[in-house]
């Protein structure tokens, strides 16, 4: 059975800092991984998605890699900004098309 | 990217009764739908899998006589919760996949329900 952990839970940062979210996965048959923000209430908004066959996806400020062979994916944010603050999701598509999330990293960035 | 839409946002209803949620894709088809919920501070459980013109497929655990889902066309799919009860209140989420395996998942903005 497919499990998704996101390390760490919460995250507190002062703006301007970089930052590394990390997402691991139990099971490497993956169609692809798709990196999440929700905010408070609200439902998600997709980032990033990383197909099986692909080590990284570039967005803004926002860097996705994939390792699938160990099970690892980290979602680089540059230079954060108070409006980076969410809670940040990590979803796996397992090979029967269903997305399998992790617990979310609700991350803080302080003014 | 594709829109889906979620309605109603947000909804409180006396225990006992039933309260439809519904998912549209607006600018796409979607054979399959998806239904999750999320509990506070809790990430997204998926419920059930709907399925355009054939029978929902609902994940262990997952009460199908009182969740029903209803996928009547390739835009919109239906949950309903019937005979509510408080510890039905949760956030639901929908989403749906314009293609097969390897494409984005679109979600749409979730409802709120409450339960009293």
């Amino acid at each position: 059975k497919q499990e998704v952990t996101q390390i760490p839970a919460a995250l507190s940062v002062p703006e301007g800092e970089n930052l590394v979210l990390n997402c691991s996965f139990t099971d490497s048959a993956i169609y692809n991984l798709q990196w999440f923000r929700q905010d408070p209430g609200k439902g998600l908004t997709s980032l990033l998605l990383i197909q099986s066959s692909q080590r990284e996806q570039t967005s803004g400020r926002l860097n996705a890699s994939l390792d699938k062979s160990s099970g690892r994916s980290t979602l680089y944010i540059a230079a954060s900004q108070p409006g980076d603050s969410a809670t940040y999701l990590c979803a796996v598509t397992d090979n029967t098309g269903k997305l399998i999330f992790g617990q979310g990293t609700t991350l803080q960035v302080k003014p | 990217g594709a829109v889906v839409s979620q309605h109603p946002s947000w909804v409180i209803c006396k225990s006992g009764t039933s309260v439809k949620i519904e998912c549209r894709s607006l600018d796409f088809q979607a054979t399959t739908m998806f239904w999750y919920r999320q509990f506070p501070k809790q990430s997204l459980m998926l419920m059930a899998t709907s399925n355009e013109g054939s029978k929902a497929t609902y994940e262990q655990g997952v009460e199908k006589d009182k969740f029903l889902i209803n996928h009547a066309s390739l835009t919109l799919s239906t949950l309903t919760v019937t005979s509510a009860h408080p510890e039905d209140s949760s956030f639901y989420i929908c989403s749906a996949d314009p293609g097969q395996g390897n494409t984005e998942a679109f979600f749409g903005q979730g409802t709120r329900l409450t339960v009293v």
